[in-house]
């Protein structure tokens, strides 16, 4: 079965700082790649995804992450962080098909002014 | 487009009565719906595969006579919570993929539910 791995439970960065959240994934193909981020009470929004393509995919409010197949990884980054960063981030696979996801357990991720 | 929306968004019930969420797809239709339950705390885990005009596909482990699924129509499937007890308090998700869709179609989520049950 596949895995999603997500190795930062928490992370605290200064604001406009550089941010790094890593991803990990077990799976015998490329799977869908998403990452969502939640803020406290809310539902979830999509920050960006890949499925093929450019290895380098762009995302909203600056976010961007990169698929490298050798290392089964798609971690997101943001060159500078801003305090409304802070929230909830996961990552999520889907194998075989895009829509029905396996999340990993999520990274907390808290800004220092 | 692509707008899914659950209600209610919040509900808090007594102990040993039923709750009912919906999903809803408000612009595009969806054979297939995903139910998502999220623990205080922790990650979504996926309970259920709701398909319209078939029954529901369940997850290892979740009880589906607890947990009660109907996909009566292309734009709603709900869930009922049966017989409510306070470890069922959680935040329920769900997500809708349309229904002309291929592998590559991602689901679109709605805003989540928290049931509380005291």
């Amino acid at each position: 079965a596949q895995s999603v791995t997500q190795p930062d439970i928490h992370i605290t960065v200064s604001e406009g700082a550089s941010l790094e959240l890593r991803c990990n994934y077990s799976y015998g193909a490329t799977p869908y790649l998403f990452w969502y981020v939640q803020s406290p009470g809310q539902g979830l929004q999509l920050l960006l995804k890949y499925f093929s393509g450019d290895t380098l995919v762009q995302g909203i409010k600056g976010f961007e992450a990169e698929f490298k197949r050798s290392q089964s990884s798609f971690n997101l980054r943001k060159p500078s962080v801003h305090w409304s960063d802070a929230a909830e981030y996961f990552c999520a696979v889907g194998t075989g098909t895009a829509s029905k996801l396996t999340f990993g357990t999520g990274t907390r991720l808290q800004v220092t002014l | 487009g692509a707008v899914v929306s659950q209600h209610p968004s919040w509900v808090i019930c007594k102990s040993g009565t039923s709750v009912k969420i919906e999903c809803r797809s408000l612009d595009f239709q969806a054979t297939t719906m995903f139910w998502y339950r999220q623990f205080p705390k922790q990650s979504l885990m996926l309970m259920a595969t709701s398909n319209e005009g078939s029954k529901a596909t369940y997850e290892q482990g979740v009880e589906k006579d607890k947990f009660l699924i109907n996909h009566a129509s292309l734009t709603l499937s709900t869930l009922t919570v049966t017989s409510a007890h306070p470890e069922d308090s959680s935040f329920y998700i769900c997500s809708a993929r349309e229904r002309r869709s291929t592998m590559n179609t991602e689901a679109f989520f709605g805003q989540g539910t928290r049931l509380t049950v005291v």
